[in-house]
């Protein structure tokens, strides 16, 4: 059985600061990783996946397969990336599984 | 093009009852998946549809179906309520619900179970 971990609940930086949020997951094949974000009164919308090795808003995420880990890294956090973060892993197809989500907020 | 839309977006029923919640995808997408979010478990699988068929099912008793329609619009049921069922319920579509697709995902159907 898959599984997601996202250890920090809450993390909680200063704008400029450099910001991680972590993720680990449990998956005997190859899977496909991705990160979702839920900006305060919007819906939950794809930021970036490990296939496409992107940056999407500044946010990176890199596949260590070693450490079984996908953590999002932004180098200077905005104010406006405060929102709540699921890591989440695909076996393949549709199906998602998520973490319990980290919940970013940058001060000003 | 418009987003994937639920209907209705909140819901209140008592124990016992049965309630069905829709979901539109986005025009073109054929898969459909749903989930359910609760502050204790956090999201959850359901299940998904692709061409009105249940490819997908996640760890839920019987009482969780769904369905799927022609023109892909999807619709879950959920009978003999419990406390325990109370809980948002999301559905995102994607084109065909392969490999790295994008899902986008609706507002969600709040349901609160009395």
């Amino acid at each position: 059985a898959q599984r997601v971990t996202q250890p920090e609940k809450l993390l909680s930086v200063f704008k400029g600061a450099p910001v991680e949020l972590k993720c680990n997951y449990s998956y005997s094949g190859s899977p496909e990783l991705f990160w979702y974000v839920q900006y305060s009164r919007q819906r939950l919308q794809l930021l970036l996946r490990h296939i496409s090795r992107e940056s999407i808003k500044g946010f990176t995420a890199d596949l260590n397969k070693g450490e079984t880990s996908f953590h999002l890294k932004k180098p200077f956090a905005q104010e406006e990336d405060s929102a709540m973060y699921y890591c989440a892993l695909s076996p393949g197809g549709s199906r998602l599984t998520f973490g319990e989500g980290t919940q970013l907020t940058v001060n000003p | 093009k418009a987003g994937v839309t639920q209907t209705p977006r909140y819901l209140i029923k008592t124990r016992g009852q049965q309630v069905t919640l829709s979901c539109s995808p986005i025009s073109g997408h054929r898969s459909v998946s749903w989930y359910q979010q609760t502050p204790g478990q956090g999201l959850q699988f359901l299940f998904e549809y692709f061409s009105e068929t249940q490819r997908n099912k996640g760890n839920f008793p019987g009482r969780f179906s769904g369905r799927q329609f022609s023109n892909s619009r999807s619709e879950m049921n959920v009978s003999t309520l419990e406390l325990g069922d109370s809980a948002l319920y999301l559905c995102a579509s994607s084109l065909a619900g392969v490999h790295q697709e994008t899902q986008y995902f609706g507002p969600g159907t709040r349901l609160l179970v009395l």
